[in-house]
Order: structure tokens, then C-alpha cells, then sequence
């Protein structure tokens, strides 16, 4: 069974950083790309970030609402996908979900499996 | 970027009923479109890619359709199980982009 789990949420001041965690188990990790969604209190959802599998060269791909400010990395030893989040701010509170994409021809991702989400909360 | 635009935002239905939500695209996508089903405090549920075909386990009351920049996700008879906000996503390009939900709620 697919299982994804994120960790390294929590509280944190505008301004500061945070590294989120996402351990895969259930696949063989380094064969799949990567990616990490939000939510916002309430809102719909914001695609954040992808990282490729190492087969497709393990670049990454941003939202225009976070680049040059996250970045998501991938340790496919450990089995871990990790978004790093600088430069927080308040508009940045959501809960952070992991998913696992697909791909038929490495230029088309979808979503097939989610993690059950991890809250980060930007407040002073 | 791709826009996405789901209509309507909420939908009244009741038990048995066929309900349709819409999902279009700002500019053509082929048929690279997802639809996911997510209820409250839980995670999206991956239901269709390329814009109709079934993930594996989904129950056939659901289906998909489209392509270019018009898409339809269908449930032919609702289910108590059916009431959820479902959202679509292009996946044409980067960056990725979903739509803003349909929630489905009890009439």
C-alpha cells in the first residue's frame, strides 16, 4: 500500500523557515516525481512544487507564488520528497499536502496518491 | 498560465440524483485533465486522469469527459458517499493549476 507521510509542520514566525518531510513507503520511491500542494483555511487547492525523478533528470518546477522562496529536494535513499520553506509569510498558512505523480511520458504529472496533509501556521 | 474555471461553486442535489460539474480551461489542454473528490479534514482522492479515464477502483457512477478547453465530470446516480467538494486540475504544462471546487452538498 501506497503511503505517503509528511512532517515538520507547526507555528513559525513570518520571516523565518521551515523544512517540511515527505517518507514514501510502499513503491520504489526513486521511480516516481515528486510534488507538494497546499491549502488555506477554508480555500481551494494551490499547486506548490515538483521535483522529477532521477530518470527524468530531478529538476523542479515552481508556482510563481513561491519561487525563489521554497524549494523541494529529494533524498531517494531515505525515501523522502522535502519542501524547504523560506522567507515565510502570513498568505503561506495552509496545510501542505505530499502527493506522488504520475507520469506517461515525463512532460505529464498527475496526482495519485496523497499524504494526509501537515499544517503550517505563519504567525507573529 | 492556465486558468481553471469550475461552475458552479455549489451544487444542492439529492440521493439518486445525475449531477454534472463543469471545468473549463483558459486555453487549450488536450485531454490532460484530473478531477479529485475531497472531503472535509481529509486529503484529495485521485478519481480521473486524462480527462476520462477511471482510476482503478473508482465506482463507475462517476465518469469524465472532454477536451481542449471544456470538461465534465458526471455522477450518474449520487450517493450518500458522493457528497464532497470535487476539484479539476490541467496538467498540460507547468506550472500546474486546479480549479477553484464544486462542493457538492444535500438538497
Amino acid at each position: 500500500e501506497v503511503q505517503l507521510v509528511e512532517s515538520g509542520g507547526g507555528l513559525v514566525q513570518p520571516g523565518r523557515s521551515l523544512r517540511l518531510s515527505c517518507t514514501g513507503s510502499g513503491f520504489t520511491f526513486g521511480d516516481y516525481a515528486m510534488s507538494w500542494a497546499r491549502q488555506a483555511p477554508g480555500k481551494g487547492l494551490e499547486w506548490v512544487g515538483f521535483v522529477r525523478s532521477r530518470a527524468y533528470g530531478g529538476t523542479t518546477e515552481y508556482a510563481a507564488s513561491v519561487r525563489g522562496r521554497f524549494s523541494v529536494s529529494r533524498d531517494d535513499y531515505k525515501s523522502i520528497a522535502y519542501l524547504q520553506l523560506n522567507s515565510l509569510e502570513t498568505e503561506d498558512t495552509a496545510v501542505y499536502y505530499c502527493t506522488r505523480a504520475l507520469t506517461v511520458d515525463g512532460a505529464k504529472y498527475y496526482f495519485d496518491h496523497w499524504g494526509q496533509g501537515i499544517l503550517v501556521t505563519v504567525s507573529s | 498560465d492556465i486558468q481553471m474555471t469550475q461552475s458552479p461553486s455549489t451544487l444542492s442535489a439529492s440521493v439518486g440524483d445525475r449531477v454534472t460539474i463543469t471545468c473549463r480551461a483558459s486555453q487549450s489542454i488536450s485531454g490532460w485533465l484530473a478531477w479529485y473528490q475531497q472531503k472535509p479534514g481529509k486529503p484529495p482522492k485521485f478519481l480521473i486522469y486524462k480527462a476520462s479515464d477511471l482510476e482503478s477502483g473508482v465506482p463507475s457512477r462517476f465518469s469524465g469527459s472532454g477536451s481542449g478547453t471544456e470538461f465534465t465530470l458526471t455522477i450518474s446516480s449520487l450517493q450518500p458517499d458522493d457528497f464532497a467538494t470535487y476539484y479539476c486540475q490541467h496538467y498540460n504544462s507547468f506550472p500546474l493549476t486546479f480549479g477553484g471546487g464544486t462542493k457538492v452538498e444535500i438538497k
